[in-house]
């Protein structure tokens, strides 16, 4: 499998600020996800990036909130806006290699404190 | 939608000893069952998945078996170490094809 690097690995960040977080994949893949993982919970799915178009978001996830891009096959960014404590959590990208697969594999995860 | 039901939430097992994490799924078209072990402060790595055409898969002291039938799903670990410790997750495929339901995670406890 591909290694998949995040930045940055944790912040402070301060309430009304934003934080974006990049995800670098070493070869391209299709498909690219975002998940948000609360302290002691399990995974919850932000949003697919697609590549050259907008993200598909789940629900109870927004763009304004959660801006997404994915400029190439090996690379995306999450920015999540306007924090508040309720943010403070692990982002982790997860990536798949061929259509239609479903296998993922995630990066190493970026934790976010907010104050 | 697809729910998955994990159990116990915590599971501490002397070392040597088996241990074992079940996973319930409501979906019949569910076909794909991955089990992630994430380690403290570290993203959850793929440690074996079985597709709904197969029964059990192992992998040196890990294996998985899945019955269609009742819909659930266990990932059995042998010969336990030290190492084995983390929180593991279970997943299931939902409505998409990419999109997984994860359980709420097994915290494992080897005892030294």
């Amino acid at each position: 499998s591909a290694v998949i690097s995040q930045k940055p690995s944790r912040d402070i960040c301060q309430r009304g600020t934003s934080l974006t977080i990049q995800c670098q994949v070493d070869s391209q893949v299709t498909m690219m996800f975002w998940y948000r993982q609360q302290p002691g919970q399990s995974l919850t799915l932000i949003a697919t990036a697609n590549q050259g178009s907008e993200a598909t978001y789940e629900s109870g996830f927004v763009i304004d909130k959660f801006p997404i891009s994915r400029p190439n096959l090996t690379f995306s960014t999450l920015t999540v806006s306007n924090l508040s404590p309720e943010d403070s959590s692990i982002y982790l990208c997860s990536v798949g290699y061929a259509p239609g697969t479903d296998t993922q594999y995630f990066g190493p995860g970026t934790r976010l404190t907010v104050l | 939608g697809e729910n998955v039901e994990q159990h116990p939430s915590t599971l501490s097992v002397q070392e040597g000893d088996s241990a074992v994490i079940k996973c319930t799924y409501s979906d019949s078209a569910s076909n794909y069952f991955p089990w992630y072990k994430q380690e403290l402060g570290k993203g959850p790595q793929l440690i074996i998945d079985i597709r709904s055409n197969v029964g059990e898969k192992k992998d040196q002291r890990i294996a998985v078996t899945l019955n269609k039938t009742a819909k659930h799903f266990s990932l059995h670990i042998t010969e336990t170490q030290p190492e084995d410790s983390a929180v593991y997750f279970c997943a299931a495929t939902g409505d998409s094809n990419y999109q997984l339901i994860w359980g709420a995670g097994t915290k494992l406890i080897i005892k030294p």
